[in-house]
């Protein structure tokens, strides 16, 4: 059974540039989340889907974000327009209904110059 | 609003020392209460969870305890190893398998 992973694990790009991360959850887990850690804080919720449903969106999740789950398997999470202030650790989990604990991937480092 | 609060660091401590790191929290329900773990490099893992008050969570020689009355889950070990070191996040979730929000993180340094 393979873990979440992530893609990429680091992203470096200029201010105004469009980025894109993907996420491949644990197969068979319907749940897909998404949080932002910047340094020195705990991860922020930002988008969780059941299936390809979007259910919750966080307020941090500004409209140059947009997140899709399409076949309710892997996810993208894209910034548009990046700034600065998007530097961040971006992670995503997945889980079941049944579960009540999260599996984290490893997180993609975003450096916004 | 929902939020936990750990107690700052860095805690330095000596190998075999006790362990405690506060955490309390504030929720409009009946949470859940979760420790993750994030070593160096690595990323964020399940330590032990509580889901009702007085259950106590335990892991690898940690243990915390779901305390309603005093709004707190702090999480202690009764010998720590320098291989303890990481940084460790106390966090709530309100109904099952929803969303986490999670406490500042309080980084552990174990010196042999």
């Amino acid at each position: 059974d393979t873990g979440v992973s992530q893609d990429p694990r680091h992203k470096i790009t200029k201010r105004g540039q469009n980025v894109t991360f993907r996420c491949d959850p644990i197969s068979e887990h319907n749940r897909l989340y998404w949080y932002r850690q910047t340094l020195g804080q705990g991860p922020e919720f930002l988008t969780y889907f059941q299936n390809e449903a979007q259910l919750e969106k966080s307020r941090l999740l500004s409209d140059r974000f947009s997140a899709e789950r399409p076949k309710g398997s892997f996810s993208t999470l894209e910034i548009q327009r990046t700034e600065q202030g998007d530097s961040a650790m971006y992670l995503c989990a997945s889980s079941t209904n049944r579960l009540n604990e999260q599996f984290f991937g490893p997180g993609t480092r975003l450096t916004v110059l | 609003g929902n939020s936990v609060t750990q107690m700052e660091g860095p805690v330095t401590l000596s190998e075999e020392a006790f362990l405690t790191i506060n955490c309390t929290y504030t929720a409009t329900g009946y949470p859940s209460l979760f420790w993750y773990v994030q070593y160096p490099g690595e990323g964020l893992q399940l330590l032990l969870k509580a889901t009702k008050a007085d259950d106590k969570g335990s892991n690898k020689g940690f243990e915390a305890t779901y305390r309603k009355e005093t709004t707190s889950f702090h999480l202690e070990k009764g010998s720590v190893q320098v291989s303890d070191s990481a940084v460790y996040f106390c966090a709530l979730n309100l109904g099952y398998g929803n969303k986490l929000v999670f406490g500042a993180g309080t980084i552990l340094r174990v010196k042999s």
